[in-house]
């Protein structure tokens, strides 16, 4: 079946870095959606790629759908302690209408 | 902000006993999900649900799981016979439309369910 990973699993980064979260698909995506989910919480929907290749920015977060459609990407520039949480990237395939989760990146931000 | 509440956030029961989590999904929302997350694991989907059935379900959806809408507003799973593996946060979702929603999925606080 359809499997999503990430990486890296865990990322402890200074505040004012950058971070990257990675996620690849070992099928072919129609979308891809990223989530944020802090500690203690859930999941919180942040954004939808939908076309090859797609780039959205959300202030100091990008996201990035590859071309082929099986991987993606999330990149949050100077980080800063609110950002801290887990990271998932979910992606459905074609002829289904559910996601299935990527394992997930845990970001912890030291100040 | 509409929000998708689930009820009750924790509830602990015996091995074997039957559990029925409640979820109300956001009211003009179509597409309703349950999802699960074993602590620190990450979020597995169990269950879709459009138009009064089941639309999808994973090889964890088995027999002990069902779902039901039994009324306009609510949206339940029900565990029959609970086991310790069943142990975990129990996400409901729900969703204006399917494939590219535009909004993606609202997801409601959880209820961790703990089996003894």
């Amino acid at each position: 079946g359809q499997q999503v990973m990430q990486i890296p699993q865990y990322q402890h980064v200074q505040e004012g870095e950058d971070f990257t979260t990675y996620c690849n698909s070992s099928t072919t995506l129609s979308n891809i959606q990223w989530y944020k989910q802090r500690p203690g919480g859930h999941p919180v929907f942040l954004i939808q790629l939908v076309k090859s290749g797609e780039v959205k920015k959300q202030k100091r977060l990008t996201f990035q759908f590859g071309e082929a459609k099986k991987n993606s990407s999330l990149h949050i520039t100077a980080t800063q302690t609110t950002d801290v949480g887990t990271y998932f990237c979910a992606g459905r395939g074609s002829g289904t209408y559910k996601y299935i989760f990527g394992t997930g990146t845990r970001l912890k931000v030291l100040a | 902000e509409p929000e998708v509440t689930q009820t009750p956030s924790h509830q602990v029961t015996q091995m074997g006993q039957e559990v029925i989590l409640r979820c109300v999904p956001i009211s003009n929302h179509l597409y309703f999900y349950w999802y699960r997350q074993i602590l620190g694991q990450k979020v597995e989907f169990l269950v879709s649900f459009y138009n009064n059935e089941i639309s999808e379900k994973s090889e964890i959806f088995d027999d002990q799981f069902s779902v039901e809408r039994p009324d306009g507003s609510n949206f339940t799973l029900k565990i029959r016979s609970t086991k310790l593996e069943d142990s975990a946060m129990y996400f409901c979702a729900s969703s204006a439309q399917t494939g590219p929603a535009p909004g993606g999925y609202t997801f409601g606080s959880g209820t961790r369910l703990t089996v003894v």
